[in-house]
């Protein structure tokens, strides 16, 4: 059964902390994307990952970043949280060719107080 | 950009059928889908259609295609109260590996 999982169902940080949100799939994915949930919004691409050390940004990764050292292993980084990151953060997975099916983690969801 | 639209909220008594529209920009997509998310879960692929399709029918879900209008549709017959979840369109290009998502519908499955 295929899988991708993310460190925390949910978390609470405060403002100005640093953030690390992992993501770990099994299924030797090339590309790898981490995505904001917000209502009325739908999802947003913050950023993703096409290879080891490769990244792109997506259409809101102003204060993210993000770290691919492995093949499965896809970080997403707020280095000073604010309170407007406060969100349900999904990680997706998916290879390059057929249907491009992305397959989703759980969602951390993040609260910044 | 691309964009991708629904409506917001879909409310069906079980046992009918219900239809959850979406209208996309980009006329260059490969695939189209529809992604089920159940409260407090991550998203899972329900269906798909290539765009060269016009209908797709996978049991009680049937997708149509309407690529002129560029409208998609999902109707689920004989809605049941486990249907009530977050439905989300989304669309790929040949040239990339993103999907672009709508802003996903609520169905709400009332007895």
């Amino acid at each position: 059964d295929v899988k991708v999982t993310q460190s925390s169902r949910y978390l609470v940080k405060r403002t100005g902390e640093k953030v690390f949100l992992e993501c770990v799939q099994d299924m030797d994915h090339e590309n790898m994307f981490w995505y904001r949930q917000d209502p009325g919004l739908g999802l947003r691409l913050i950023y993703f990952s096409y290879d080891v050390k490769m990244k792109e940004k997506g259409d809101i990764p102003e204060g993210y970043s993000v770290s691919r050292e492995k093949k499965e292993r896809f970080s997403l980084i707020l280095e000073s949280a604010s309170t407007n990151q406060t969100s349900m953060y999904l990680c997706a997975s998916t290879g390059t060719s057929g249907k491009r099916e992305q397959f989703f983690g759980p969602g951390t969801r993040l609260t910044v107080l | 950009g691309e964009d991708v639209e629904q409506s917001l909220f879909l409310s069906v008594r079980e046992g009918d059928s219900s239809v959850i529209n979406c209208t996309y920009t980009d006329s260059s997509s490969t695939y189209l889908y529809w992604y089920k998310q159940e409260p407090g879960a991550g998203l899972q692929l329900l269906t798909y259609i290539f765009s060269n399709m016009d209908m797709k029918q996978d049991q009680r879900l049937t997708v149509l295609l309407n690529k002129k209008d560029k409208h998609l549709s999902l109707r689920i017959a004989d809605t049941q109260t486990g249907d009530s979840a977050i439905y989300f369109c989304a669309e790929s290009s040949y040239n990339t590996d993103k999907l672009i998502f709508g802003t996903g519908t609520r169905l709400q499955v009332f007895p």
